[in-house]
């Protein structure tokens, strides 16, 4: 039980395009899920707070109009890099909180490359 | 929000040798998790040890837990080269803590 699974897990595009990624809990509701990115060599670090329909919630330094989230569901975020550069390129993961006992599981991560 | 410790920061061992490391956090906390992640890939789910445990066992991993020092450590018995990976662990306080990662154990097992 208690999976966390995100698609794609990697994706490439092209400098400008958009790119959406999806985060599910299979077997239990979330209410709220977080993002979190990794870049090279480093630590996740959290990027926002995902609340089931209400606005995320980001962490300083992070630009809530370049990293979309819509949390429309129990089971289902997604993250939108609008207009990618390559500085976006990076490991992207989610987490998601189980609504019974709180407990905090992580997705498998979707990596992304702009070229 | 709640951020687990990793040490080692590195640890290099033999193929078929043990491999020890810590996690040490802040507060008090409702479960632990550890979790692997090869180079370049996606984070891996390893175990999940609650705080009213001592000791969890899965295969050849072997986690324990000690609640008065706020501390777990990961054994992997036996290694293997397939085991070289960053190891990170996630404490979580429960309720409505976020879980952040430290910079994880970097264990490589040499053939």
């Amino acid at each position: 039980g208690a999976v966390v699974s995100q698609h794609p897990s990697w994706v490439i595009c092209k400098s400008g395009t958009s790119v959406k990624i999806e985060c599910r809990s299979l077997d239990f509701q979330a209410t709220t899920m977080f993002w979190y990115r990794q870049f090279p060599k480093q630590s996740l670090m959290l990027m926002a707070t995902s609340n089931e329909g209400s606005k995320a919630t980001y962490e300083q330094g992070v630009e809530k109009d370049k990293f979309l989230i819509n949390h429309a569901s129990l089971t289902l975020s997604t993250l939108t890099v609008t207009s990618a550069h390559p500085e976006d390129s990076s490991f992207y993961i989610c987490s998601a909180r189980e609504n019974l006992n709180n407990e905090q599981f992580f997705g498998p991560g979707t990596r992304l490359t702009v070229l | 929000s709640q951020q687990g410790e990793e040490d080692p920061q590195a640890l290099s061992i033999q193929e078929g040798e043990n491999a020890t490391m810590n996690c040490s956090y802040k507060t008090s906390i409702n479960n632990l998790q550890w979790y692997r992640q090869n180079s370049g890939r996606g984070l891996v789910h390893l175990i999940l040890i609650r705080s009213n445990e001592r000791e969890k066992h899965s295969g050849r991993l072997r986690v324990t837990l000690d609640t008065s020092k706020k501390s777990s450590s990961l054994l992997i018995t036996a290694s293997r080269a397939a085991d070289t990976a960053s190891y990170f662990c996630a404490p979580h306080s429960g309720g409505y803590q976020k879980v952040t990662f430290g910079t994880g154990t970097k264990l490589q097992v040499i053939p």
